[in-house]
């Protein structure tokens, strides 16, 4: 099965900065998740996206199906953003073999 | 509108012994998948539940075990634990198909020892 490619895999940065989080993969999938993990562990679902663009809050993730390849924006960045983002995907005709995820982009924002 | 919860949240077990995890799934979620976190890796998939039925099974061996029961809640078990079995175990509840996002839980930490 393809790997999910994430990067940067370390990102700091100082508060107000654009941040960009980038995501590849290799064959087709029916769906991209953004996903967010706080220290401790639980994620939290930032975005599902199957084509185009989505935006809530500070947060807007685009995705090319052609090009493969997904992008996590956010605007004004803020030290609570500080966490990990995960990239995952759903293969085509993948339903039940579940999310192939990348390893993650860790974000610090300073203040 | 419940989340999805995850118990015990840490664990420690002694190499050889088993271990059963357990998830209650979001309310109206009919979809159970559990995954495995390496410290530093991203989450591998396990094994998805739906209606009670293994529907779904990644890259682990047989002594990874799951029961999904009517209420939808679900079990991951876990026979003759190893040293590498140490990770942290998330559970996700959805609906079936592409359409539907995912919710996780917070996750139980093993540690086997």
């Amino acid at each position: 099965k393809n790997e999910v490619e994430q990067s940067p895999q370390n990102l700091t940065a100082q508060e107000g900065e654009f941040i960009t989080i980038n995501c590849s993969y290799s064959v087709g999938i029916s769906a991209l998740h953004w996903l967010q993990q706080h220290p401790g562990g639980g994620i939290v679902s930032l975005f599902m996206l199957s084509s185009g663009k989505k935006k809530h809050g500070r947060l807007i993730a685009t995705i090319n199906i052609q090009e493969k390849h997904s992008s996590l924006h956010i605007t004004a960045s803020h030290p609570r953003d500080s966490a990990v983002y995960i990239c995952a995907v759903l293969y085509s005709g993948g339903g039940a073999d579940g999310l192939t995820f990348g390893k993650g982009t860790h974000l610090i924002i300073q203040p | 509108e419940t989340g999805v919860t995850q118990s015990p949240t840490h664990l420690i077990k002694t190499r050889g012994q088993q271990v059963t995890l357990r998830c209650s799934s979001q309310s109206g979620h009919n979809t159970v998948s559990w995954y495995q976190q390496a410290l530093g890796q991203g989450p591998q998939f396990i094994f998805q539940y739906y209606r009670e039925e293994e529907n779904g099974r990644g890259n682990f061996p047989p002594r990874f075990s799951g029961l999904q029961f009517p209420n939808y809640s679900s079990e991951l078990n876990v026979n003759a634990l190893e040293l590498d079995d140490s990770a942290l175990y998330l559970c996700a509840s959805s609906l079936p198909g592409i359409l539907y996002g995912y919710t996780f839980g917070s996750g139980t930490r093993l540690t086997v020892v």
